[in-house]
């Protein structure tokens, strides 16, 4: 099985900060990367696909890069909505895996 | 609208079989490449995909829970039914089911999820 591991786990930071999550697959998924934003109590929420393709309805500060193994979640400046656990997730041959998150709080 | 709703008990006991359902509206199950998905995620936990079915009918499953799951859909009901056998505590969740829409293998609409838990 392909494994997902995050970093960092947690990630402090203020509003206004710009902020950046890494995800590592443990084989090469190609572009096969999305990530999600989770509230507390709520079901998660798509952001990107395809590592680096922006869900419909999601502000542009959110962007993705990467291919292979390594991708990073960019929040170009962190807005009061965005404190929240964020997921990567992966998909190779009928199989899905995610990440364990990253919560991002208030410094 | 797109909209997804999980269905089911809130508690069942060790050993029981746990069936859960998601009904579905705003789009159908038989266009090619819609694809549905049940995840879950144990309390303060990551989230786990389960199993998928897609608009031929094809099923895919979690290798390691392929043995107690089976998913199945009712494109009249605009339904699909997980079935989850030889439940046990660690079991406790939040069931999602969840749509991939085409090839992108990402979930991008989920249902509100229902909490399971598993005690005697």
């Amino acid at each position: 099985d392909i494994q997902m591991t995050q970093s960092p786990s947690t990630l402090s930071a203020s509003a206004g900060d710009r902020v950046t999550i890494t995800c590592r697959a443990s084989q090469t998924i190609y572009d096969w990367l999305a990530w999600y934003q989770q509230k507390p109590g709520r079901a998660p929420k798509l952001l990107i696909y395809k590592a680096s393709r922006l869900e419909s309805g999601v502000p542009s500060r959110f962007s993705g890069s990467g291919s292979g193994t390594e991708f990073t979640l960019t929040i170009s400046s962190l807005q009061p909505d965005d404190f929240a656990t964020y997921y990567c997730q992966q998909y190779w041959r009928y199989t899905w895996t995610f990440g364990q998150g990253t919560k991002v709080d208030f410094k | 609208q797109v909209t997804l709703r999980e269905s089911g008990p809130a508690l069942v006991k060790p050993k029981q079989t746990l069936t859960l359902t998601c009904t579905f509206s705003g789009f159908s199950l038989t266009t090619n490449g819609m694809c549905m998905s049940w995840l879950r995620q144990p309390p303060g936990k990551a989230l786990e995909w389960l199993a998928l079915i897609d608009w031929a009918d094809d099923k895919y499953y979690s290798a390691s829970l392929k043995t107690r799951l089976t998913i199945s859909k009712d494109t009249f009901k605009n339904q699909v039914v997980l079935r989850m056998t030889n439940m046990d505590p660690v079991d406790t969740a939040t069931y999602y089911c969840a749509r991939i829409r085409g090839p992108q293998h990402a979930f991008d609409i989920w249902g509100q999820g229902t909490m399971v838990t598993v005690s005697s």
